[in-house]
């Protein structure tokens, strides 16, 4: 079972603030993702990417940026965070196209006051 | 917009009878449906997958039926159980950019 690490679990902060969201994964899987779960609209692709310095734009990128800075390490940011980013947030990496399974993390609760 | 649409929001159903949902999608390149199962508190996990080459995937009490023409998909749960009580998220991918996009989700409720 692939392995995926998210820090912190929880996170508190306030408009405007500036926050870091990790993922890390241990499996040597290429493609890794960030996703947000919000009730009604189920997850959502923020950003993801390929391979170690490589980022593709997802469904929602608008307010987050992310860094890819190692094969295992995948990072979230948000500059001038806002309520609206009040979500779960699930990072997950594959091994495709070897396999297709998505493995996620157990995900970083990020509320923006 | 919604890439990948869901439907019902929430379905409740007796044990023993069979649960379906559905989804529907627009873009052609996608070549790849999975269905994820998410319990309360944890996170999501792959149930069964199908690709177009095939319009049936059977994995046990679980079944994927496959619409091309339409572009439908939907998941049937079989002789269902509390147990199976979860939500549950259609995707769809193209395997040539892998980028993974999810419905909104099933909320399942299985009655004893």
């Amino acid at each position: 079972e692939a392995a995926v690490t998210q820090s912190p679990r929880n996170k508190v902060t306030v408009t405007g603030g500036n926050v870091t969201l990790s993922c890390r994964q241990t499996n040597s899987h290429n493609y890794m993702y960030w996703y947000r779960q919000d009730t009604g609209h189920g997850l959502r692709l923020i950003h993801y990417s390929y391979g170690a310095g490589n980022l593709q734009i997802g469904d929602v990128p608008d307010g987050y940026k992310a860094t890819r800075t190692t094969q295992e390490d995948f990072f979230l940011l948000l500059e001038l965070a806002s309520p609206s980013q009040t979500s779960l947030y699930f990072c997950a990496s594959s091994d495709v196209p070897n396999a297709e399974t998505l493995y996620f993390g157990s995900g970083t609760r990020l509320t923006v006051l | 917009q919604q890439q990948v649409r869901q439907s019902p929001q929430s379905l409740t159903v007796w044990e023993g009878e069979t649960a379906i949902l559905n989804c529907s999608y627009e873009d052609s390149t996608f070549d790849y449906f999975p269905w994820y199962h998410q319990f309360p508190g944890e996170s999501p996990a792959l149930l069964i997958a199908i690709r177009p080459v095939s319009n049936k995937k059977e994995d046990g009490r679980f079944t994927i039926f496959f619409n091309k023409r339409e572009k439908k998909f939907s998941l049937h749960i079989a002789d269902s159980q509390p147990g199976d009580s979860a939500t549950y998220f259609c995707a769809a991918a193209n395997t040539g950019n892998y980028k993974y996009v999810f419905g909104a989700g099933t909320r399942l409720k299985v009655i004893a």
